[in-house]
């Protein structure tokens, strides 16, 4: 089957303008991540969805960052007023459960703010 | 609060012999699962290996093992026999299973397989 999809592969924006970064995750899978890989740095949580429950949204860096998971299955993190550090490669992740199962990644979303 | 460090940005490695990647991390919590996850140049992060720390035995996949000291908190990445297709970057992570959803990766060890 189909691994974790992410679009678009790159996006180059202005400063100041809105981002949506999709992710498309594994048919079946109830749990789904968001990270931020900033250059010669590790993964930074973002956001978590576990099914229906409330998302954890604790790793978000400010109010400009928001994420939903439609359907329980697509998800988009939006960035509004993009400012020139959030230029990094945003990852998505599934897994079957939870967060202690093994999570599939996709591709990243590179994002350069100018 | 829980870190995962990796004390070694780059490591180099003769193909076919052993390299270990080093990983320590700081916790209160007893319940955890600890993680090595691989990224290659494509970038797409894959999942090497995984252990629970309850789980006294070190786990194997193929040529990767770990030694996992849960009281020195120290997992480190054995690669045994390492091919030129092991070359990328080694991320350590860890996860809580007690309250609020925890997932922590290390900076990431850089591996260079030499032909």
């Amino acid at each position: 089957g189909a691994g974790v999809s992410q679009s678009p592969s790159n996006k180059v924006t202005e400063k100041g303008k809105d981002v949506e970064l999709r992710c498309d995750p594994i048919s079946g899978h109830t749990a789904l991540y968001w990270y931020r890989q900033s250059l010669g740095q590790g993964l930074e949580f973002l956001i978590y969805f576990q099914g229906n429950s409330a998302p954890d949204k604790s790793g978000l860096p400010s109010d400009r960052f928001s994420a939903e998971r439609t359907g329980g299955s697509v998800s988009t993190l939006t960035i509004q007023r993009t400012q020139q550090e959030d230029s990094a490669v945003y990852l998505c992740a599934s897994s079957i459960q939870g967060a202690t199962d093994t999570q599939y990644f996709g591709p990243g979303t590179r994002l350069t703010v100018l | 609060a829980q870190t995962v460090t990796q004390s070694q940005p780059e490591m180099s490695v003769q193909e076919a012999e052993t390299v270990t990647l080093s990983c320590t991390y700081d916790t209160s919590e007893s319940d955890y699962y600890l993680f090595w996850y691989k990224q290659p140049p494509s970038r797409q992060m894959i999942l090497v290996i995984r252990q629970e720390a309850y789980k006294q035995q070190n786990a194997t996949e193929n040529r990767f093992s770990v030694n996992f000291q849960k009281a020195a908190k120290s997992f480190s990445l054995k690669i045994s026999d390492s091919q030129l297709g092991d070359a990328a970057m080694y991320f350590c992570a860890y996860v809580t299973t007690s309250g609020t959803y925890k997932y922590i990766f290390g900076t990431g060890t850089r591996l260079k397989v030499l032909a």
